[in-house]
């Protein structure tokens, strides 16, 4: 069974471009979870997707959003990218809620902003 | 607002040897707690999951424990080997917020 699959690896980009990131669950999954990881804040929660609707969101700016497709794919878009959104970012998929069963992590894309 | 805290930052122990790994959380009504490892450059790994009503939950060399009252959580490994070596990171599902992460105890195992 393939895991989760994110693209593109790495990417550089300016600020003040847009971004935008592609996560493919494991097959049968159906909630999707997005991360940031940074060295000063470690692992924060964006948000996450269950059936195509977003069911939580953490403490980020309007600038991070993201979609499910009804094949369960995901995508997260970052726009007016500042210095600081310069991270590794993770996508994760779960069979159900992802708070209920466990989370199968992508290798994540790692995003410079310069 | 739940936090998590992770004790140590940092260890680094010889090989063979079983080693306790410490995770705090400041609001103990939770729905599960987790914990993952995570290789240089790479994602999660999930290890061990311990739902609220669970005291404990064990896979092979590791075993994990939970006390909620407390809001103590602890990742037991046995017989450490080198490729043990990572950051291991806790997680905890509350009630009232979203998913939690702690900042990780990076893991040296030396031969």
């Amino acid at each position: 069974k393939a895991g989760v699959t994110q693209t593109p690896r790495y990417l550089i980009k300016t600020r003040g471009q847009q971004v935008t990131l592609s996560c493919s669950p494991i097959s049968g999954h159906r909630s999707v979870s997005w991360y940031q990881q940074t060295p000063g804040q470690g692992l924060q929660f964006l948000f996450e997707y269950f059936s195509e609707t977003q069911r939580n969101k953490g403490n980020f700016p309007g600038r991070f959003s993201g979609r499910q497709f009804s094949n369960s794919r995901s995508e997260m878009n970052v726009s007016t990218l500042e210095l600081g959104d310069s991270a590794l970012y993770l996508c994760a998929s779960s069979l159900l809620s992802s708070y209920n069963s466990p989370l199968h992590f992508g290798n994540g894309t790692r995003l410079t902003v310069t | 607002k739940q936090e998590v805290t992770q004790i140590p930052a940092a260890l680094s122990v010889p090989e063979g040897e079983n080693l306790v790994l410490n995770c705090s959380f400041t609001d103990s009504a939770i729905y599960n707690l987790q914990w993952f490892r995570q290789d240089p450059g790479k994602g999660l790994t999930s290890l061990l999951l311990i739902q609220s009503s669970q005291r404990e939950q064990t896979s092979g060399r590791l075993n994990a424990s939970l006390d909620k009252s407390s809001g103590r959580s602890t990742l037991y490994i046995a017989a450490s080997q080198p490729g043990d070596s990572a950051t291991y990171l806790c997680a905890v599902d509350s009630r009232d917020s979203t998913l939690t992460f702690g900042k990780g105890t990076m893991l040296l195992v030396s031969p």
